[in-house]
C-alpha cells in the first residue's frame, strides 16, 4: 500500500515570500504525481503533474519536482500571493493499480497581506 | 464546457435511512472515483470503475454501493450500514491507461450530515 505524508500541515507566511510544500511516499514504483489544490468547501483542482519518467513540471509561479529514489516531491510557490491561500494536496498513482491515486492529508497555506 | 456534477450540494441522512449522491460528467472519461474527506484528513477511496458495469472496492467500501451503468454516471449509495457517514464526498473521473498523462478532474462535492 502507498503511504503519503505532507509536511507541514499548516503554514502562514507574508505576501511574497517564496515557498515549499513537501510530500513523501513510501512506494517508489509510482505511475506519476500530482498536486492539487482544494479551497474551503470545494473540489480539488489539478495544479501540476509529474509523470514517473519526468523531475519537474512548471507552471506560471508553481514548480512541482520529484525524485522517485527518495521517495519524495516538493511543490515550490515563488512570490506568494493571498490568492493562493489554501489547502494543498499531493497524491501518488501506483503502476500496479492503474488511475487509482493515494493521498496526503495536505498543507495548509495562508498568504497574507 | 465539460466536467463533474455532483448533487445535492448538502444531503441530510436520517437513522436507519440510505441516501444516494449523484455524479455526472460530460468529460468521457472511463474511469470514476468515489472519495470520502474527514476534516484534517486526505482523501480515502471509496469505489472506483473502470469501466461501464465494472468497479473496485477502495480503502473504505464497507456501509457504501455503486453502480456503473452508464459511461457518465457513477451514484453512490450510503447505506445505513454506514454507521459514521458525515463527511465531504468528492466523486472524480479520469482516462485511463498508461499513456495517460492527464490529471483526475474532480466535482466541487457533497456534504453528507447525521439528522
Amino acid at each position: 500500500k502507498q503511504e503519503v505524508t505532507q509536511i507541514p500541515a499548516a503554514l502562514s507566511v507574508p505576501e511574497g515570500e517564496n515557498l515549499v510544500l513537501n510530500c513523501s511516499f513510501t512506494d517508489s514504483a509510482i505511475y506519476n504525481l500530482q498536486w492539487f489544490r482544494q479551497d474551503p468547501g470545494k473540489g480539488l483542482t489539478s495544479l501540476l503533474l509529474i509523470q514517473s519518467s519526468q523531475r519537474e513540471q512548471t507552471s506560471g509561479r508553481l514548480n512541482a519536482s520529484l525524485d522517485k529514489s527518495s521517495g519524495r516531491s516538493t511543490l515550490y510557490i515563488a512570490a506568494s500571493q493571498p490568492g493562493d491561500s489554501a489547502t494543498y494536496l499531493c497524491a501518488a498513482s501506483r503502476g500496479s493499480t492503474l488511475g487509482r491515486l493515494y493521498f496526503g492529508r495536505g498543507t495548509q497555506l495562508t498568504v497574507w497581506p | 464546457d465539460g466536467g463533474i456534477t455532483q448533487s445535492p450540494k448538502y444531503l441530510f441522512r436520517k437513522e436507519g435511512q440510505n441516501v444516494t449522491l449523484s455524479c455526472e460528467q460530460n468529460l468521457n472519461h472511463d474511469a470514476m472515483y468515489w472519495y470520502r474527506q474527514d476534516p484534517g484528513q486526505g482523501l480515502r477511496l471509496i469505489y472506483y470503475s473502470q469501466i461501464v458495469n465494472d468497479f473496485q472496492k477502495g480503502d473504505i467500501a464497507e456501509g457504501y454501493s455503486v453502480s456503473r451503468e452508464k459511461k457518465e454516471s457513477f451514484p453512490l449509495t450510503v447505506t445505513s450500514a454506514q454507521k459514521n457517514p458525515t463527511a465531504f464526498y468528492l466523486c472524480a473521473s479520469s482516462i485511463v491507461g498508461r499513456q495517460s498523462n492527464q490529471p483526475q478532474h474532480f466535482g466541487d462535492g457533497t456534504r453528507l450530515s447525521i439528522l
